[in-house]
């Protein structure tokens, strides 16, 4: 079964804290992406990686990809109020450019 | 470039009302998504077309949701009859045609269901 697993599910941290999400799945794919949710908004996309060892860098916020290991990490260093949102990881199935598989989401609230 | 636009944003109706949710894509992006986002099921896919065709309705609920691309630059999604637990956010998203881009949402369409 093809899956995409994300934890922790929830987290409440401080700010000026450093922490992780962790993205793992099942399937055998290279391409895998990170995206934003703000409560009663839509999806934005925050990073694309597409190969192992791909790290990209946005701000306080880090990803980057293990494809042996099939984990995906988002970083976030010295949390700010403003990077509460909800996080989803996505991986593309190898044998289809159409669909991703998404993990449930983290949410991330980040409190002064 | 304006972007997956959605429409209606907000809706409100009748159990048993036909709903009728419209998705104008990203110019050039050839495969078009339907999900729904709810609490407690969180993100789902329903249905995906590339170049204007279904690929996989599995994730469509039943009979009573369908969808259609007549054109490239647009698809509906429609739920017939609806019922209070069709109440959900619907997003519809695009994405150009070569591997490793990333989807672009649309702004969904609240639906609410009395």
């Amino acid at each position: 079964e093809l899956k995409v697993e994300q934890n922790p599910l929830f987290l409440s941290m401080q700010e000026g804290k450093n922490y992780t999400i962790y993205c793992n799945y099942s399937t055998t794919s290279d391409r895998l992406y990170w995206y934003r949710q703000d409560p009663g908004k839509s999806l934005e996309s925050l990073f694309v990686l597409l190969s192992n060892g791909a790290v990209k860098q946005e701000g306080r916020l880090m990803a980057s990809l293990d494809t042996k290991a099939r984990l995906s990490t988002l970083h976030i260093t010295a949390a700010v109020h403003d990077l509460s949102a909800t996080y989803f990881c996505a991986v593309d199935i190898m044998d289809s450019n159409y669909q991703l598989i998404w993990g449930a989401g983290t949410k991330l609230i980040i409190k002064p | 470039d304006a972007g997956v636009i959605q429409s209606p944003r907000h809706e409100v109706t009748e159990m048993g009302q036909e709903v009728t949710l419209r998705c104008k894509p990203i110019s050039g992006h050839n495969s078009l998504f339907w999900y729904r986002q709810t609490m407690m099921r969180g993100l789902e896919l329903l249905i995906y077309f590339n170049n204007n065709v279904p690929i996989d309705d599995s994730g469509m609920p039943e009979d009573r949701f369908s969808a259609k691309m007549p054109n490239a630059s647009f698809s509906t999604l429609k739920i017939q009859p609806s019922e209070p637990r069709d109440s959900a956010v619907y997003f519809c998203a695009s994405r150009p045609a070569s591997s490793g881009n990333t989807i672009y949402f649309g702004e969904g369409s609240w639906l609410t269901v009395v």
